[in-house]
């Protein structure tokens, strides 16, 4: 079992819509989580991390991590053409060591 | 001023050649990684140094040796390249004892041909 599994892509939204993004996670030692944005030949800019679970709330976006079912989701409210992108989770480990997801490439349709 | 920066930004090169990717960053981060991206957008680490100390050394090939001479600089070179080996490869920091995340550069695509 892969230690960080995301539902697998494309995703293709119109916009205003609200997207949801999801991760699962199989091993409960380390409790930090991320979400990465990536656009077309860039690197991975960091959009959210979180320690616990619960909600965390940055404009249109939240972060939702389960601890207990092992589930970290990413929703993006009113989406725009402009966060087309590739969403990478990741989960952090030892040595800051971050175990990423294998990304899914969203496209929002103006 | 870029934070975490690479250099090529593009390689392309001929199987059995050895080539060397630089990365540079100005944050003061304590800690520096290469990750390798595949085709399919996934991205697996392959080695760290945390002030110019080997931390992780994933599973990769002996061909590929990362050198950190300081903390602000991490190379990676690549001996005898082959066809598998094409890919973007990510230099990324982060402050130590602060996972917040990591800032990573621009990338390099390597095409090996």
């Amino acid at each position: 079992q892969k230690e960080v599994e995301q539902d697998p892509g494309p995703l293709s939204v119109p916009e205003g819509a609200i997207v949801s993004l999801n991760c699962t996670y199989s091993n409960s030692a380390f409790q930090y989580f991320m979400w990465y944005r990536q656009y077309s030949r860039k690197g991975p800019e960091l959009l959210m991390y979180t320690y616990s679970s619960g909600n965390k709330e940055d404009g249109r976006f939240t972060a939702q991590v389960d601890k207990s079912s092992k589930y970290i989701s990413l929703f993006i409210r009113d989406s725009q053409p402009s966060d087309s992108a590739t969403y990478l989770c990741a989960r952090g480990g030892a040595n800051s060591k971050l175990t990423f997801g294998k990304g899914i490439t969203l496209s929002v349709r103006p | 001023d870029t934070a975490v920066s690479q250099t090529p930004k593009y390689l392309v090169t001929q199987m059995g050649n050895d080539k060397s990717i630089k990365c540079e960053q100005n944050l003061g981060h304590d800690t520096m990684y290469w990750y390798k991206q595949d085709s399919k957008k996934f991205l697996k680490i392959m080695f760290s140094y945390n002030n110019k100390e080997l931390i992780i050394n994933e599973t990769v090939p002996n061909r590929f040796s990362p050198k950190s001479p300081d903390k602000a600089h991490l190379n990676l070179h690549i001996n005898s390249l082959e066809l598998g080996d094409s890919a973007v490869y990510f230099c990324a920091s982060s402050q130590d004892k602060a996972p917040g995340g990591y800032t990573f550069g621009s990338g390099t695509r390597l095409t090996v041909v």
